[in-house]
């Protein structure tokens, strides 16, 4: 069974908070990716990193950023949220060998008011 | 230019028949692709793999075929269960599922008791 965290699950706040949405996975894995997600559409990547201190933007321009210190840590922050960053936002990771599954977290879903 | 479809957004199948999820790509330079459900305030489970170098993959009740000319592949579910009512993505990767993965929009799938 896949080991990956997200937190908080569900939030809703006000235009402008600065918000951080968490990640952690337990399975050390090297990989990690966001994807963003709205009902009836498909999964968007919009950040992935392939090991520490290595970053990078998705195919879905965002104006979230990510930070990966950590292998097991891959939070992803908005500075000033916006009504329109209103998404499901889901994490996953992978070991780097040659199976491309990739494990999912729960999802957060935030709600900007 | 979606490269991943799946034309179906949903699809009604009576309990013990057989479910047939569909997915077509356009991307030559895709080489593996996977299938994941979700259910709803979860995040994507995986359900099963094919690379390009086989046409057909099975695990229990779960048989993905693919068709590399037609740039095709389907999801047969056999019996279906309840249980496997959820929405059904279809992923794809280049470089044998080392790149990233492609999602399509999904399908919902219902199972009639």
């Amino acid at each position: 069974e896949a080991d990956i965290y997200q937190t908080p699950r569900y939030l809703v706040i006000g235009t402008g908070k600065k918000i951080t949405l968490e990640c952690s996975q337990t399975m050390g894995h090297d990989k990690m990716y966001w994807y963003q997600q709205d009902p009836g559409m498909e999964l968007h990547l919009i950040h992935y990193s392939y090991g520490v201190n290595s970053t990078e933007k998705g195919d879905l321009s965002s104006e979230s950023t990510v930070s990966r210190i950590r292998t097991e840590h891959f939070p992803l922050t908005l500075e000033s949220a916006r009504p329109s960053h209103t998404s499901q936002y889901l994490c996953a990771s992978r070991s780097g060998g040659a199976v491309n599954e990739q494990f999912f977290g729960p999802g957060t879903r935030l709600t900007v008011l | 230019d979606q490269q991943v479809k799946q034309n179906s957004p949903s699809l009604s199948v009576q309990e013990g028949r057989i479910s047939i999820l569909n997915c077509d790509y356009t991307n030559s330079m895709f080489d593996y692709f996977l299938w994941y459900k979700k259910y709803p305030a979860e995040g994507p489970t995986f359900l099963i793999s094919i690379s390009s170098i086989k046409d057909k993959n099975e695990d229990g009740r779960f048989t993905v075929f693919l068709n590399k000319s037609a740039k095709h592949l389907s999801l047969h579910i056999v019996p279906s269960q309840p249980g496997d009512s959820a929405v059904y993505f279809c992923a794809a990767s280049a470089n044998f599922g080392n790149e990233k993965l492609t999602f399509g929009t999904g399908t919902r799938l219902t199972i009639i008791p």
